[in-house]
């Protein structure tokens, strides 16, 4: 079946260095959307980025991630973390053919001074 | 003004008490959805409503059941709840197709005792 893998638990990183977040998924269908949703503590997780082009970056809020069908990847980045980045981001995938969002584990950022 | 509410926000249950969580959404948005998130595992899939009345298992739905009798509204119910149901659950909807995010609520934060 589809899924999806966040291998780091947690992240720690120093405010103004970048930020890279892991995601890989393995699905059969080869027009599934991947997603990145963030959720800050006692708020509602909300979307940050969504594609299913191939080799497309699509960038929001200072964040950005390219989908590489060829290795079933769509990693998160930025280039200069912030205080406020400090959050919990889910990796997550929709195959085409389905009414599911499937989530990886998480990965937690915390950004210190 | 799109928005998914949860009720309650907090709930201590004991071991062996019925649990009623409810959750509401103004988009008139066919599919809702409840996960649970749990450290380390993420938000895992409950139960999907396509729409009233008609529901589908989702990958750990064993110790649940839901219940759609309007479109915008969707209970989780929990008979003779389980310690190990302790976690936060959250409601969701999407609209139309697998390119959609998904709209979260603030969720409810359950413990069994």
């Amino acid at each position: 079946g589809d899924s999806v893998t966040q291998t780091e638990g947690l992240v720690t990183l120093t405010e103004g260095l970048p930020v890279m977040l892991n995601c890989t998924y393995q699905t059969i269908y080869s027009n599934a959307f991947l997603f990145w949703y963030v959720h800050y503590l006692n708020e509602s997780p909300w979307l940050l980025l969504r594609s299913s082009t191939d080799n497309k970056r699509t960038e929001h809020q200072g964040f950005h991630a390219t989908l590489h069908k060829s290795s079933s990847s769509f990693h998160l980045q930025k280039s200069s973390a912030q205080l406020s980045d400090s959050a919990l981001y889910y990796c997550a995938l929709s195959p085409n053919s389905g009414t599911y969002q499937r989530f990886g584990t998480g990965t937690k950022l915390q950004v210190v001074p | 003004d799109m928005k998914v509410t949860q009720m309650p926000r907090y709930l201590i249950k004991r071991m062996g008490e019925n649990v009623l969580l409810e959750c509401g959404q103004d988009m008139s948005h066919e599919t809702m959805y409840w996960y649970r998130q749990d450290p380390g595992l993420g938000l895992q899939l409950i139960y999907i409503s396509y729409d009233v009345d008609s529901n589908s298992e989702g990958d750990i739905p064993k110790g649940y059941r839901v219940s759609r009798k309007k479109r915008e509204h969707f209970s989780l119910i929990l008979d003779s709840a389980k310690t190990n149901q302790t976690s936060v659950y959250f409601c969701a909807s999407r609209r139309g197709t697998n390119a959609e995010t998904l709209y979260f609520g603030s969720g409810t934060r359950l413990t069994v005792l």
